[in-house]
């Protein structure tokens, strides 16, 4: 059973662009998370998609957006990139609801 | 939101010793957690979960405990081996529906030869 996948592993962007991070869950599962993973900050939850629809949503700014397929797959969009979007993206998938959450590898992040 | 664990330590331990990594949360409405450890270079892998209608949970070399009392959960691993080198994240779950886990800064546990 294939694990979730993310791409691009990385990407380099300049201040003020935009970036679309791509999720594939594991086969079946209908929830995707996202996180944000830096040294300062640690790992912090963006949002979760469940069936198309954002379901939970944490405590960052409007340029970061996210949204959901009906086949699950998920992506993460940043408008506006500042240096301090640089992390690693990360996206976990789940049956839903209190169950075994499975992280991708992650997208780094470089804005310069 | 609120945060959970301590900042980060260092645990070094001796192979074949036992470990007891260590977290404290702070929402004591959350009912489901997860323990992860993290490779460099790799995402969070899980480890073992447990929800709050329990007090323990055993994993293949690995137990979980879960004092709701203190809100504290430690992850104990058995016959530490050199592959289990890594970070580890505890995490709890606030979301009321779904899932939104906040995870502690994590604990880099280090194994000695």
């Amino acid at each position: 059973k294939a694990g979730v996948t993310q791409t691009p592993r990385y990407l380099i962007k300049t201040r003020g662009q935009q970036v679309t991070l791509s999720c594939s869950p594991i086969s079946g599962h209908r929830s995707v998370s996202w996180y944000q993973q830096t040294p300062g900050q640690g790992l912090q939850f963006l949002f979760e998609y469940f069936s198309e629809t954002q379901r939970n949503k944490g405590n960052f700014p409007g340029r970061f957006s996210g949204r959901q397929f009906s086949n699950s797959r998920s992506e993460m969009n940043v408008s506006t990139l500042e240096l301090g979007d640089s992390a690693l993206y990360l996206c976990a998938s789940s049956l839903g609801g209190h169950t075994e959450a499975f992280f991708g590898q992650g997208t780094r992040l470089t804005v310069v | 939101g609120e945060s959970v664990g301590l900042h980060l330590p260092t645990l070094s331990v001796q192979e074949g010793d036992n470990s007891i990594i260590n977290c404290a949360y702070s929402n004591s409405a959350s009912d489901y957690f997860i323990w992860y450890k993290q490779e460099s270079g790799k995402g969070p892998q899980f480890i073992i979960d447990i929800r709050s209608n329990m007090d323990k949970r055993q994993g293949q070399r690995v137990t979980v405990l879960l004092n709701k009392t203190v809100k504290h959960l430690s992850l104990q691993i058995a016959a530490t081996q050199p592959g289990d080198s890594a970070v580890y994240f505890c995490a709890e779950n606030e979301g009321l529906y779904g899932q939104n886990f906040v995870f502690g800064p994590g604990t880099r546990l280090s194994v000695l030869p």
